[in-house]
């Protein structure tokens, strides 16, 4: 089985300031890892994706996120968010070979002008 | 030419009642997933469908029925309706190619009085 922590509950920042979205994981198999995003009043949509390669991964939006492996880490991060950033983040795993995904708790971005 | 439809958006109902919450992939996709998400916007899968068969079923009530009559739709049936079940639901979609890249609805928020 798979579990998901994702450290903040709320995070506000000022526009154009980076921010970073932490998210630890535990597994006893390979993992799949993902962010996504949810705006007020949507549905969920996929910012990235870790499947396997590269540990430095880009989505959409201007975000990123590294693997680490040895801390169980899967951190979401952005140069410089924009107020439109506000919304819920949403860290999953998906261990190998398996079709379900385990959600964290989510995480408020609030950007302040 | 949305992607994953829900319906309805809204449905609020009384305690005991039976309702029905009907979701339609035009993606070609052939697994379906319903997610619960409460009010503290944790999201949990409920089941999931690959090919009209159910492969996952978290531990949910019985009074919950999915029903998959071809690969494009999967509805969610739930009897006796209780004031717990308050939620948003959302499904999903994906195929093999993209297993990993989940699709979702735009969700159906159910109150339940």
């Amino acid at each position: 089985a798979q579990s998901v922590t994702q450290l903040d509950s709320q995070v506000p920042v000022f526009e154009e300031a980076p921010v970073e979205l932490r998210c630890n994981y535990s597994s006893s198999v390979s993992v799949y890892l993902f962010w996504y995003v949810q705006y007020p009043n949507q549905g969920l949509q996929l910012l990235l994706k870790y499947l396997s390669g590269s540990t430095l991964v880009k989505g959409i939006n201007g975000f990123e996120a590294e693997f680490n492996k040895s801390q169980t880490s899967f951190h979401l991060r952005k140069p410089s968010v924009h107020i439109s950033d506000t919304a819920e983040y949403f860290c999953a795993v998906m261990g190998a070979g398996s079709y379900q995904l385990t959600f964290g708790k989510g995480t408020k971005l609030s950007v302040i002008p | 030419d949305t992607a994953v439809s829900q319906t309805p958006k809204y449905l609020v109902t009384q305690m005991g009642n039976d309702k029905s919450i009907k979701c339609e992939q035009n993606l070609g996709h052939d697994t379906m997933y319903w997610y619960k998400q409460d009010s503290k916007k944790f999201l949990k899968i409920m089941f999931s469908y690959n090919n009209k068969e159910l492969i996952i079923n978290e531990t949910v009530p019985n009074r919950f029925s999915p029903k998959s009559p071809d690969k494009a739709h999967l509805n969610l049936h739930i009897n006796s309706l209780e004031l717990g079940d308050s939620a948003v639901y959302f499904c999903a979609s994906s195929t093999p190619g993209t297993i990993y890249e989940q699709y979702f609805g735009p969700g159906t928020r159910l109150t339940v009085t």
